[in-house]
């Protein structure tokens, strides 16, 4: 089992582009979710979904916008980077909620200038 | 501020010493989870404790849960340096209305393994 994979790896991309982070799992885990790391700030949950076809925000969800249309997929959209979207993003899952660990990506380290 | 504080927030010891790090949080909480993070990597899952338990043991972590005083250890004994890493703590909390809860990530603790 591969887990939870995330693509890109590393971006670079100026204010106003737009882009898409991938992230599969192949654990059939109902929950998935999109994260920011930043330093001295732990992580921050951004969007989540609870199963395929749903999605629901997070605590800081502005700018950014998600898509699960399979279920082993949960895709994170920026439509207009801002250098404030600089961070490490992690997806993770889990089988169901909060009463069960969590299984992370490697991370997307996205840098906007 | 977040719902699970770590402290310290760095820690440097000799191999086959043992870490203590501390998780304190302030509302109430169905789990607590502890994870870690190796540089430049995803964080992994070490052991989940619910809230009606007092202590679990993964190999050589034990971590214990106070309710009453909203706090939580993790112990890494004989520290190797391997285990250099950085450590969070999440509590894991109902959310009134929303299927998925909440879990809450702290800020780390550096723990820093010298061989």
């Amino acid at each position: 089992n591969a887990g939870v994979t995330q693509t890109p790896k590393f971006r670079v991309l100026k204010t106003g582009q737009s882009m898409t982070l991938l992230c599969a799992q192949d654990m059939n885990h109902e929950y998935m979710y999109w994260y920011r790391q930043d330093p001295g700030m732990g992580l921050r949950l951004i969007h989540y979904s609870v199963g395929e076809g749903t999605t629901a925000k997070g605590e800081v969800p502005d700018g950014y916008n998600v898509s699960r249309l399979k279920k082993q997929n949960f895709l994170l959209g920026l439509e207009s980077a801002a250098p404030s979207q600089t961070s490490v993003y992690f997806c993770a899952s889990s089988l169901q909620g909060y009463s069960y660990e969590q299984y992370f990506g490697p991370g997307t380290r996205l840098t906007v200038t | 501020s977040q719902q699970g504080e770590e402290d310290p927030q760095a820690l440097s010891i000799q191999e086959g010493e043992n870490a203590t790090m501390n998780c304190s949080y302030k509302t109430s909480i169905n789990n607590l989870q502890w994870y870690r993070q190796n540089s430049g990597r995803g964080l992994v899952h070490l052991i989940l404790i619910r809230s009606n338990e007092r202590e679990k043991h993964s190999g050589r972590l034990r971590v214990t849960l106070d309710t009453s005083k909203k706090s939580s250890s993790l112990l890494i004994t004989a520290s190797r340096a391997a285990d250099t890493a950085s450590y969070f703590c999440a509590t894991g909390s109902f959310s009134g209305g929303t299927s998925y809860g909440k879990l809450t990530f702290g800020q780390g603790t550096i723990l820093t393994v010298h061989p």
